[in-house]
């Protein structure tokens, strides 16, 4: 089955300043690569996501890239905020999904 | 329902005991996801079903634990002989499409945080 692995598991940054998470996946067949924020006590999320025929998609200060050469993936945030501040999970996925342990972001006002 | 929808919010049992977690997707959503998820950690899957089929049972720990969504639309996991283990937060999640075919997003649930004593 499908393995993700995903860094760093924590990461705390300047507001203003970027911030990058990356997976990488086992799964070839893998063509469905989400992310999702999961506020403090809420439900995960979706923010952004990509499949496998395209290597980069850009949403305002969020972007993710593929390379599925590498079976990597990342998740880029510009200007950070502090409302960025949450656990980012990234996934994979051929039939369901698997998720990746997640990465808890902090922002520093 | 305008959301994925989740009861009992909240379950604390004896250790033996059997319980049974119950989801209700939002209206019209074909595929229906069970998640675990620990605290802190990802979610962790269990299985899944297309319409009232169950696709994927790879995920569930062992025989104690089975799902069913008899009409297509609720589901209900349950956990027979409940252990300490077993406690986390079960989450279940719908999307629109059929899965394998045009993996979409999931609409995750609130949840139901299990406490086994």
């Amino acid at each position: 089955g499908e393995n993700v692995e995903q860094h760093p598991s924590t990461l705390s940054v300047q507001e203003g300043d970027s911030a990058v998470i990356k997976c990488t996946y086992s799964d070839s067949a893998s063509n469905y690569f989400p992310w999702y924020k999961q506020e403090l006590g809420k439900r995960p999320q979706l923010i952004i996501d990509i499949r496998s025929n395209v290597g980069e998609k850009k949403d305002q200060r969020i972007a993710v890239t593929l390379n599925k050469t590498a079976k990597h993936f990342s998740l880029h945030i510009t200007e950070t905020q502090p409302e960025d501040s949450a656990v980012y999970f990234c996934a994979a996925s051929n039939n369901m999904l698997t998720f990746g342990g997640g990465t808890r972001l902090m922002v520093k006002p | 329902g305008a959301g994925v929808s989740q009861s009992p919010r909240y379950k604390v049992t004896k250790r033996g005991q059997d319980v049974a977690l119950r989801c209700d997707p939002i209206s019209g959503h074909v595929s229906l996801y069970w998640y675990r998820q620990a605290l802190g950690q990802g979610p962790e899957f269990l299985t899944y079903f297309n319409y009232e089929a169950q696709q994927d049972k790879s995920g569930l720990p062992n025989d104690r634990f089975s799902a069913e969504r008899p009409e297509g639309s609720i589901s209900t996991l349950t956990i027979q002989r409940t252990e300490q283990r077993d406690s986390a937060m079960y989450r279940c999640a719908s999307s629109l499409g059929v899965t394998g075919m045009n993996t979409g997003e999931l609409f995750f649930g609130e949840g139901s945080r299990l406490t086994v004593l």
